[in-house]
Order: structure tokens, then C-alpha cells, then sequence
């Protein structure tokens, strides 16, 4: 059984590019979770998504960062026109359902580093 | 909002030594609770979680976290560890009620010598 499944693994940008950053959850799993974790500190909560529907953008940033989880394919987390402060390594997460919230199973992340 | 302190960056133990982990949080109201372990090479699982009831809660492997509200405190223990308790750990703190967001501390990184 597939675990949640993240790609790349590692991604590097110059500033001023798109990052574009794929979380397939694990099966049967309709809900993802997005999170950031920049050096030296804890992850951080960015966005809540089901499939067709952004459930909580608290976490996100107001500018340059998108996230979407269509019904057919991956959860993409969208960075435009990168800065160096964006430089950290991104993590999904993915649950059963929102009553299962709880139930959050990781991917590997991804390290992003902008030149 | 929420927020979660992890007081001890990294720990070192011999094998056999007993663990306690520090977990402080701070929020008002009603929390769920959780550690996570990511062992190296590999991806951030769960651990243990407290929702409600007996705040003596225990895990996987062996471990085990007690809720002290009056201390606002989490703390993960293990009487003897294993040189494959290696690993990073992590505390989450939820608020109860209301939203489905984990606010995690930055991680004790725990290294067992054989």
C-alpha cells in the first residue's frame, strides 16, 4: 500500500521562477494537508484542501502561493516568482476523511532551494 | 493562536538510559495533543495522541506521554531506550474544536549510543 507520495524530492529554483510541488495522498485518502518547515524551526500549518475545494488558507501566504487538489490527479502547491525566503522543505500530509483529520500520514517532502 | 515550545534541541542517552522529552504549549482553551517521530530516511509518523480522558497516554514502541494541564505539558517518556529510538521527535498541539490544524514545535533530535 502506497504511502503519500511527493515529487520532487528536491527542487531548486532561481529567484523570480514557479516552483510547482506534487502530493499524490495515499489511497483512498480525499483529504491533504499542506505544510512548511523553514530551518530551525517547527512545520508549519499552510493550507487544507479535499478534492475540488480549499478547506482552510489560513497558513498560506497572502501572495505569490496557490494550492489546489482537483479531482483527478495530485495536490499542487504552486510558488510564483520564488525568494530565497521561501527556501525550505514543504510537506503533505493526507487523511481519510475530516472526521479523521487526526489520522495524517506524511510524505518524504520536498526541499526546495532558491538561488 | 497556538504555539508549541520544544526546549531541548538534542539529546544524547546511552542505550538503556530512560527519555523524557519536553513538550510545552500555549493556548487558552482545549487542546489535542500529539508527538510524531521521523526516523532517519524516513517519513514523519505518528507516535501517540491525547484527545481526552486518562491523561497518562501511551504509544507505540514503548512510549509514553502524560497531559498536565496545570503545566500546560506533554512530556514524552520511555523508561529505556534503544539505539533504534533514534530519530527526530515532534510535539503538535491542536485546538479542540473548530479546525483540523497541527502547530508543531521545531523537533529534539534524540541520539542513542549503543
Amino acid at each position: 500500500n502506497a504511502g503519500v507520495m511527493q515529487n520532487p524530492r528536491h527542487l531548486v529554483r532561481r529567484r523570480g521562477q514557479e516552483a510547482r510541488l506534487r502530493c499524490s495522498p495515499m489511497k483512498g485518502h480525499s483529504h491533504v494537508y499542506w505544510y512548511r518547515q523553514l530551518p530551525e524551526e517547527g512545520l508549519k500549518f499552510m493550507v487544507y484542501l479535499q478534492k475540488e475545494n480549499i478547506i482552510d488558507e489560513s497558513g498560506m501566504p497572502k501572495e505569490r502561493f496557490s494550492a489546489e487538489f482537483p479531482k483527478e490527479g495530485p495536490s499542487i502547491l504552486r510558488i510564483q516568482q520564488v525568494v530565497r525566503g521561501d527556501s525550505a522543505a514543504y510537506f503533505c500530509a493526507s487523511s481519510p476523511d475530516r472526521e479523521r483529520w487526526y489520522e495524517q500520514y506524511f510524505g518524504p517532502g520536498t526541499r526546495l532551494t532558491v538561488t | 493562536a497556538q504555539s508549541v515550545s520544544q526546549h531541548n534541541h538534542h539529546v544524547i542517552l546511552s542505550e538503556a538510559a530512560s527519555l523524557e522529552l519536553g513538550c510545552n504549549y500555549s493556548y487558552g482553551g482545549t487542546v489535542n495533543l500529539f508527538w510524531y517521530v521521523q526516523y532517519p530516511g524516513q517519513h514523519l509518523q505518528l507516535l501517540l495522541k491525547y484527545f481526552s480522558g486518562d491523561p497518562l497516554v501511551k504509544g507505540i514502541k514503548g512510549f509514553e506521554a502524560e497531559f498536565i494541564k496545570s503545566k500546560f505539558s506533554f512530556n514524552l517518556r520511555k523508561p529505556s531506550v534503544q539505539w533504534s529510538d533514534t530519530a527526530e521527535y515532534f510535539c503538535a498541539v491542536n485546538a479542540k474544536g473548530g479546525n483540523e490544524k497541527l502547530t508543531f514545535g521545531t523537533g529534539t533530535r534524540l541520539t542513542i549510543i549503543p
